[in-house]
């Protein structure tokens, strides 16, 4: 089974500051998927970033940078430069095969974390 | 260049009726699921196609709910008899396909359903 833990309910940071968003995952799938969503109070759910298990690199999208530690299966999402428009709910997922299945199917998601971004 | 859509946008209906929730992936996305979240927690995986063919549907609560996708394109889910703990927002993602780990699902507005 896939379990994601996001244990900051919440977080505050200063405008321009970096803030980083912390994500456990467990999983027995040798081959995964880690991504975050962003959910701004519109209630859209945005993609932000992919990390993929065998990815040599930490990914890196604009703003927005994962640090993926494989052997404490964390991938905390650091968001450089915060805005206002930061400000939102903030989703850790994670994708795998189940079952051994051949393909991928569902994410599991993590309870979230709200980011306030303070003027 | 349409994104994934949802209608209706708001349900409220009464304990007991039926209601179907309509879901329109991104053209020529394969890939098409359902999820449901809670306010304030995040969205959990309900069921999902490949083409018309349901690949998984282990995360359906019970035998009220049941999803379609008859021709691979347009997704229906169905609750029957509906209860009041069925009130949730009812959310469809959909990706160009589901055999390669990094497809991103793209996710539609959502359905608010409340069940008074």
């Amino acid at each position: 089974a896939q379990k994601i833990t996001q244990t900051q309910p919440g977080m505050f940071v200063q405008e321009k500051e970096a803030v980083t968003l912390d994500c456990t995952y467990d999983t027995s799938d040798p081959s995964y998927g880690l991504f975050w969503y962003k959910q701004p109070s519109s209630g859209e759910m945005i993609f932000l970033i992919y990390q993929g298990s065998y990815d040599q690199q930490n990914a890196t999208e604009g703003r927005y940078s994962l640090n993926f530690q494989k052997a404490r299966k964390s991938a905390n999402l650091v968001i450089s430069a915060s805005q206002l428009g930061d400000s939102a709910m903030y989703f850790c997922a994670m994708r795998g095969k189940y079952a051994g299945g051949t393909s991928y199917g569902k994410l599991t998601f993590g309870q979230g974390t709200i980011l306030t971004v303070h003027p | 260049g349409a994104g994934v859509s949802q209608s209706p946008r708001y349900k409220v209906t009464k304990r007991g009726q039926d209601v179907a929730l309509r879901c329109d992936p991104i053209s020529g996305h394969v890939s098409l699921y359902w999820y449901r979240q809670a306010l304030g927690q995040g969205p959990e995986f309900l069921t999902y196609f490949n083409y018309e063919a349901q690949q998984d549907k282990s995360g359906l609560p019970n035998d009220r709910f049941s999803a379609e996708r008859p021709e691979g394109s347009i997704s229906t889910l169905t609750i029957q008899r509906t209860e009041q703990r069925d009130s949730a927002m009812y959310r469809c993602a959909s990706s160009y396909t589901s055999t390669v780990v990094k497809e991103t699902q793209y996710f539609g507005p959502g359905t608010r359903l409340l069940v008074l």
